[in-house]
């Protein structure tokens, strides 16, 4: 089977930096994307890596090492609008696209 | 610009009764998946389509579920006589092309079975 654990919950002051953490154990590994979904809303994509490293995108980075089957997503200068849960995804190789979400992590931002 | 749109966004029913819900991806999207999502968890992959081929039907809990896009756009789940558990939100994603990383979710459809 496959699984991507994460924590369930992380609350962060506004400002500062949050680190949310993937692990994950899947057969046919070929990248991790990671998604931000707000109360009620859909999922939005937020960034991919399909090699070993860290990718930037404006306040959001994601990293991955696929030696230790471990990604995570960086987001800076936490805003409350950040106040959402976030989940990682693991896209497989081969063409096959079946896409495996991880348990989510709700982020809480504080003043 | 038009995003993935789904219909009913609300759907109530009763036990033993068919539904069917819909998905209008992105136009010129190749490829369009189902999830199934249970408050506070991750979307569940069900099913997903390249044009309008099925490529996999793997994550279908059972026979009762089945999907549709017979002119590779517009996609149909039906759910056969539904049971209490197949209450949930269920959303419809598309991508532009097969394997790419971004998909695009749609506001799902909220289904209750009493």
């Amino acid at each position: 089977g496959q699984s991507l654990e994460q924590p369930s919950e992380v609350t962060a002051v506004e400002g500062a930096i949050v680190q949310i953490n993937c692990t994950y154990q899947t057969s046919g590994f070929y990248g991790l994307s990671w998604y931000q979904q707000h109360d009620g809303g859909a999922p939005t994509f937020l960034s991919y890596n399909a090699l070993d490293g860290l990718e930037e995108t404006g306040r959001f980075s994601s990293f991955l090492s696929r030696s230790d089957s471990y990604g995570y997503l960086l987001l800076q200068e936490l805003q409350m609008k950040d106040s959402a849960s976030y989940f990682c995804a693991a896209l497989n190789s081969g063409g096959y696209q079946k896409v495996t979400f991880g348990t989510g992590t709700k982020l809480q931002v504080i003043p | 610009g038009a995003g993935v749109s789904q219909s009913p966004r609300y759907k109530v029913t009763k036990r033993g009764q068919d539904v069917a819900l819909r998905c209008d991806p992105i136009s010129g999207h190749v490829s369009l998946y189902w999830y199934r999502q249970a408050l506070g968890q991750g979307p569940e992959f069900l099913t997903y389509f390249n044009y309008e081929a099925q490529q996999d039907k793997s994550g279908l809990p059972n026979d009762r579920f089945s999907a549709e896009r017979p002119e590779g756009s517009i996609s149909t789940l039906t759910i056969q006589r539904t049971e209490q558990r197949d209450s949930a939100m269920y959303r419809c994603a598309s991508s532009l092309l097969p394997g790419t990383d971004t998909q695009y979710f749609g506001p799902g459809t909220r289904l209750t079975v009493l």
